[in-house]
């Protein structure tokens, strides 16, 4: 059974540009959240992904999308970045709304 | 909106003491989760807890939840270095769509 992976592990941006976080979700897991998490702060939930619709979404502004594919691997795009979307993005993946299983996450830094 | 209030927020404590960390939500909900994250990785789940009066042991961490009370609480006993991490709570939340609400994190750090 393989765990959940992300991709890229690090990632330098700039200011105003477009970027594309990847999550490949545990084996069997159907359902897929990704959240925030700034340097020394909780997670904070940006969305979830069930079946590939989205069935829940945090405080985040239409600029932050998503998708999950039908393998249930899946997607975060973010657009036109800004100096606080620097962070950790983590995604987990779950069966329904059973345990999470997390990911190692991607540090974003935007200059 | 549902908030979700952990206490303390930094824990040092001495190898073989018990301590509780406590969780507390503003509004009703029916499942809470506990995570565990050491500096600079991921999260790791340690507790779901589905219903009022639940109670989930692993090791020297126990977890309870109290629905009516809208309370939580992570109990360590006899804690050793090796459980020094920062400790998270996050409440399910439902109203026109779903969300899950995370606490600010306990950091607790045990000495030898």
């Amino acid at each position: 059974e393989t765990g959940v992976t992300q991709s890229p592990t690090h990632l330098i941006k700039t200011r105003g540009q477009q970027v594309t976080l990847r999550c490949s979700s545990q084996s069997g897991h159907n359902t897929v959240s990704w959240y925030q998490q700034a340097l020394g702060q909780g997670p904070q939930f940006i969305f979830q992904y069930y079946r590939e619709e989205e069935n829940g979404r945090g405080n985040f502004p239409p600029r932050f999308s998503g998708l999950q594919f039908p393998n249930y691997s899946s997607e975060l795009n973010v657009n036109a970045l800004e100096l606080d979307d620097s962070a950790l993005y983590l995604c987990a993946s779950s069966l329904t709304s059973s345990e999470q299983y997390f990911g190692p996450g991607t540090r974003l830094t935007v200059t | 909106e549902l908030k979700v209030e952990q206490n303390p927020l930094f824990l040092s404590m001495q190898e073989g003491k018990n301590y509780t960390i406590y969780c507390n939500y503003s509004t009703t909900s029916d499942r809470l989760y506990w995570y565990r994250q050491d500096p600079g990785k991921s999260l790791e789940s340690l507790f779901v807890l589905l219903s009022n009066g639940a109670v989930k042991q692993e090791g020297r961490l126990m977890a309870s939840l109290d629905t009516k009370a809208r309370l939580s609480t992570l109990h360590i006993t006899a804690a050793v270095h090796d459980l020094s991490a920062t400790y998270f709570c996050a409440v399910d939340y439902m109203d026109s769509n779903y969300q899950l609400i995370w606490g600010a994190g306990t950091k607790l750090i045990i000495k030898p």
